[in-house]
């Protein structure tokens, strides 16, 4: 296992377009997480799964956003009607619950909403 | 509510220098975890150190050193010696009790800017 893979590195897309994000965790990690990152500011919670249990969202996901995990392995992370304000850098990580080193995040996706 | 306060927004210095990072949390939580990561231009997060909350031991790990204190809410990072490849940003962060569940998300500050120059 390389580690925390997601898919397409880069995204440009028109405002009012669906787009759909993918994250393939480290196998045996049962937790995954999503953060979207800005210019210049640390990555901010967006949800997380346990399993394919989705188990706590933010405030930040709007109803635009919907997050999958479907057999507890990769997840989606897809925005509808695109705004510019969701342009963003957007990351994956996995854990194990018990892991002594945290989470291992991927090199994210990064949306550019034009 | 948690919050993690770097008030360093970026910091340049001359190979071989030693840099400190700052870093201040809030927490409500007895038991918690503080972590610290760098981010490259290739925009991978990649973990540093983690300290849980009753483990106040200082650590050294090669060039880097952490220096945790409870008493002022600090964790605080240094680079020994300094190199261009330390260039990068540094975040810290903050988390519940991952055993317990309360480890569910980490809340991150809006991290350093180390620019090492030759």
């Amino acid at each position: 296992d390389t580690g925390v893979s997601q898919n397409p590195r880069h995204k440009i897309t028109k405002r009012g377009q669906n787009v759909t994000f993918r994250c393939d965790p480290i196998s045996e990690h049962n937790r995954l997480y999503w953060y979207r990152q800005t210019l210049g500011q640390g990555p901010e919670f967006l949800t997380y799964f346990q399993n394919e249990a989705q188990l706590e969202k933010s405030r930040l996901l709007s109803d635009r956003f919907s997050a999958e995990r479907p057999k507890g392995s990769f997840s989606t992370l897809e925005i509808q009607r695109t705004e510019q304000g969701d342009s963003a850098m957007y990351l994956c990580a996995s854990s194990l619950i018990s892991s002594n080193y945290g989470y291992t995040f991927g090199s994210g996706t990064r949306l550019t909403v034009v | 509510a948690q919050k993690v306060t770097q008030a360093q927004t970026e910091i340049s210095v001359v190979e071989k220098e030693d840099v400190t990072l700052d870093c201040v949390y809030e927490t409500r939580d007895t038991t918690y975890y503080l972590f610290w990561y760098k981010q490259p231009p290739s925009g991978e997060l990649v973990f540093l150190i983690r300290r849980n909350s009753f483990d106040e031991q200082n650590e050294i790990s090669g060039r880097y050193s952490w220096n945790f204190q409870k008493s002022t809410s600090s964790f605080n990072f240094t680079i020994t010696a300094s190199q261009v490849v330390d260039s990068a940003v540094y975040f810290c962060a903050l988390s519940g009790n991952i055993l317990t569940g309360g480890g569910n998300k980490l809340t991150f500050g809006t991290g350093t800017q180390l620019k090492v120059e030759l």
